[in-house]
């Protein structure tokens, strides 16, 4: 049973441009989170989402930032016209449905803005 | 979600037993108990997960004391590859916003050769 995929696992942007980093979540899990690191920090949640629904986006910046998971595919953080600051390490982590059953996390796409 | 209290690192001998300790002395009877780890450069790891009695799986222990307001993670024979940020998390049960989990500063181990 494959584990979360995260893709691509390292990107590189010019500012001002637009990063968009896919996550697969494991079979038969319907909810994904997306996390960001920022170097020699922890890990702050951004947003949870359900096929087709956000949940809690009480992470996610104000601007810039956008989240989706759609019917059919991986679920999408974009983040438009990238900033120096926007450089983070970004994890997704899934879980099934409902209950105590723990998150799995990817291996994270680290995100580098030059 | 509670709060959650750890010493900010610990170290021990590879080979020996690492006891690494959580307070969450506000824990709701509802809340279960976590742990995560993170090896640098890597995405989390579940390790374990419980409720009030203590549990066991191949890669830890999990002692919850009594009254809930404390735990400890047991790793058994830490080698070198269990080096990293060991997170102890709080957490209702999975129900719509108050799903997410919410990381502290973690406990950093250290095994030494």
């Amino acid at each position: 049973n494959a584990g979360v995929m995260q893709n691509p696992r390292h990107l590189v942007r010019r500012r001002g441009q637009e990063a968009r980093l896919r996550c697969s979540p494991m079979k038969g899990h319907s909810h994904v989170y997306w996390y960001r690191q920022l170097p020699e920090e922890g890990l702050k949640f951004m947003v949870y989402l359900q096929k087709e629904n956000i949940i809690d986006e009480s992470g996610m910046p104000k601007e810039r930032f956008s989240a989706e998971f759609p019917k059919e595919g991986p679920s999408i953080l974009r983040i438009q016209q990238v900033v120096r600051g926007d450089s983070a390490a970004y994890f997704c982590a899934s879980s099934p449905t409902t209950g105590s059953s723990p998150l799995h996390f990817g291996n994270g796409t680290r995100l580098t803005v030059t | 979600d509670a709060k959650t209290t750890q010493p900010t690192s610990m170290d021990c001998a590879e080979g020996r037993a690492a006891n690494l300790p959580c307070n969450h002395s506000t824990i709701s009877g509802n809340e279960y108990v976590y742990w995560y780890r993170q090896i640098h450069s890597q995405g989390p790891q579940y390790i374990i997960h419980g409720l009030k009695n203590n549990e066991t799986n191949e890669m830890a222990s999990l002692i919850i004391t009594e009254d809930r307001k404390s735990s400890t993670l047991i790793l058994p024979h830490a080698t070198l590859r269990d080096t990293a940020v060991y997170y102890c998390i709080v957490r209702v049960e999975h129900t719509g916003a108050n799903s997410k989990l919410t990381f502290g500063k973690g406990i950093t181990l250290s095994v030494r050769p």
